[in-house]
């Protein structure tokens, strides 16, 4: 079955702190793993995924296929990046009109305090 | 083009009644999915078109929802006689085929009410 998980509902930081957000996946293929983040009152939106191995406002996620893991990083949080979270998968390759859908996980909301 | 854009923002009907909701994709981007939000809930795929053509449709869709692209452009997801279980967020979706696995842009949503 194909299925995203992340174990945390919340979580709270302090400004400065290091942030993990978790997430582990079901998958016997080779998904594409991506997070996506929804700011208060904005759109869901995508901040990054793991085949550009890029890192965006600061945030990092490496892919462990022998974890099925994608945990997204942040050494130092901003207030700024509170905001709910979601990891989520694609099985497709788009190729031949296969569909690229993406399996979200339930969301963790990040609250950086002051 | 200011993004991909949904109508109605919001909806309130009674159980029973038909409702529709209209997306309006990224100009060019010939792919577009419909996902279902439930409260403390990821989206949840409903169904996917490339251009014209609705290419795969998720069990969550029952025979009461039916969703449309004609001419590959704008896409239109009706449910019929609503229940309170249909209350929801539905976001739409768009992409540009060429890329090995695109990104989906998000609409803002429609927030269905069923009383």
């Amino acid at each position: 079955a194909q299925r995203v998980t992340q174990p945390e509902k919340l979580l709270s930081v302090f400004k400065g702190a290091p942030v993990e957000l978790k997430c582990n996946y079901s998958y016997s293929g080779s998904p594409e793993l991506f997070w996506y983040v929804q700011y208060s009152r904005q759109r869901l939106q995508l901040l990054l995924r793991h085949i550009s191995r890029e890192s965006i406002k600061g945030f990092t996620a490496d892919l462990n296929k022998g974890e099925t893991s994608f945990h997204l990083k942040k050494p130092f949080a901003q207030e700024e990046d509170s905001a709910m979270y979601y990891c989520a998968l694609s099985p497709g390759t788009g190729l031949g009109g296969a569909t690229n859908k993406l399996i979200f996980g339930t969301g963790t909301l990040l609250a950086v305090q002051p | 083009d200011t993004g991909v854009s949904q109508d109605p923002r919001h909806k309130i009907t009674k159980r029973g009644q038909n409702v529709t909701f209209r997306c309006d994709p990224i100009s060019e981007h010939n792919r577009l999915y419909w996902y279902r939000q439930t409260l403390g809930q990821g989206p949840e795929f409903l169904t996917y078109f490339q251009n014209e053509a609705q290419l795969e449709k998720s069990r969550l869709l029952s025979d009461r929802f039916s969703a449309e692209r004609p001419k590959g452009s704008f896409s239109t997801l009706e449910i019929q006689r609503t229940e309170q279980g249909d209350s929801a967020m539905y976001l739409c979706a768009s992409s540009l085929d060429g890329e090995l696995t695109d990104t989906q842009y998000f609409g803002p949503g429609t927030r269905l009410t069923v009383l």
